[in-house]
Parts: C-alpha cells; structure tokens; sequence
C-alpha cells in the first residue's frame, strides 16, 4: 500500500491566518481525500482532489475556506484560510490504489489560538 | 444525514474475550465495507474489509460478518489483548468511478482491561 507523509504533524496558528498542509504519497495515485477528525469524533471529508481537475468539495466546506492544490499524481496541499478557533481539528490525507486500498497520513493536529 | 451507524460509542473488555462492535448502513448501493483502526496520533489503518457477497471474512483474530438483508455488519475481535485498545471505525463505500469517497461511523473507543 501506498506510504504517505504529511507535514506539519502538529502546528498552533493564531486567528485570521492560513496554513497550508502538505501530503506527499511515494507512488502515483488517482484519488487523493482530506479529512477533518475534531476531537474524539469520526472522520469527515472535506474534499476529493484529483489530479487535473477541481477539487470537488462535500457540504459544509467551500474552497475559499479550504483551497486545496493538486499538481500531479503524488502531491497536494490543503490550505486551512482565515482560521478561527473552531477549525482546530485532525486534518487527514487520505488516497484510493486499486479498488480496496484507502490509505491515510498521519494528520495534522492544528490547534487555532 | 448519517449513513453508517455505529455502536457502542465505547466498550471495555477484558482481555480475552471477545469484543463485538456494530454498524448499520442505509445506502444498499456500497458494496465494500473496511473496517479501521486508530491509535492516538495516528491515521486510521485498514484492519479488515469485506465485500456483500460473503457473509463472513476472518484475518487471524479478526472477524467481519455481513447481513445483507439487514444492512448490518459487524467485527468481532477474538481473544483480545491491551494491544487492541484503540478506535475502531467502520465504513463504507460504492465502487463505482465518482463515488469511492468513503462514508464513516461514528467510531467506537475499545479499552481492553487485564
């Protein structure tokens, strides 16, 4: 299975500023995901990113709030923007090889003061 | 709209017995089922994962078994250790190009006690 790596591992970031959330897979894959984990709850996505195209976002998140970037097969980034104490969270990278295997980073811990 | 139900919200077992966690999903169209494990400061792992033309699928201690009628599937973990005091999360998705996202449960806190 894929092996990814995301960087930061955690970071503490004041209100109003960005931060920008990267996630390196070391095979080429289609289908890259980003997840939000609040605190001792379940996973939520935020958005599919395939290469090529736009990302395309689920309910609740929009791109100006979460741009993210997807120049080639093996790369993206997240951007977290105007960040306010509530998106404090897990923010996850996740990718689909084959037709079983989803593979997730370690996340990003982002804590907003 | 939750589509993947899961229960309990946090079970304790003793070590080895067996542990049972539970879900419910209402899409009939998923047909893959994984089920994965987190431990704190980790990204969830694949643990186990079946498909709803078996009914059960078993890797060593680990068991998924799968009613189609019910829309239920379940892991069962036999003998279990302090080792396997995590998160567990089922979930599920379709197969078919445009909609592989994956779609979670609620997570279930397993604490295995000596």
């Amino acid at each position: 299975s894929a092996v990814i790596s995301q960087k930061p591992s955690r970071d503490i970031c004041q209100r109003g500023t960005s931060l920008t959330i990267q996630c390196q897979v070391d095979s080429q894959v289609t289908m890259m995901f980003w997840y939000r984990q609040q605190p001792g709850q379940s996973l939520t996505l935020i958005a599919t990113a395939n290469q090529g195209s736009e990302a395309t976002y689920e309910s609740g998140f929009v791109i100006d709030k979460f741009p993210i970037s997807r120049p080639n097969l093996t790369f993206s980034t997240l951007t977290v923007s105007n960040m306010s104490p509530e998106d404090s969270s897990i923010y996850l990278c996740s990718v689909k090889q084959g037709f079983d295997g989803y593979t997730f980073g370690s996340g990003t811990r982002l804590t907003v003061v | 709209q939750q589509q993947v139900k899961q229960s309990p919200q946090s079970l304790i077992v003793q070590k080895g017995g067996i542990s049972i966690i539970n879900c419910a999903y209402e899409n009939t169209a998923f047909d893959y089922f994984p089920w994965y494990q987190q431990f704190p400061g980790k990204g969830p792992a694949l643990l186990i994962a079946i498909r709803p033309d078996v009914s059960e699928k078993k890797e060593g201690r680990f068991t998924i078994s799968f009613n189609k009628s019910a829309k239920q599937f379940s892991l069962h973990i036999m003998d279990s250790q302090p080792g396997d005091s995590a998160t567990y999360f089922c979930a599920a998705t379709r197969g078919d190009f445009g909609n592989e996202k994956l779609t979670f449960g609620t997570g279930t806190r397993l604490t295995i006690i000596p």
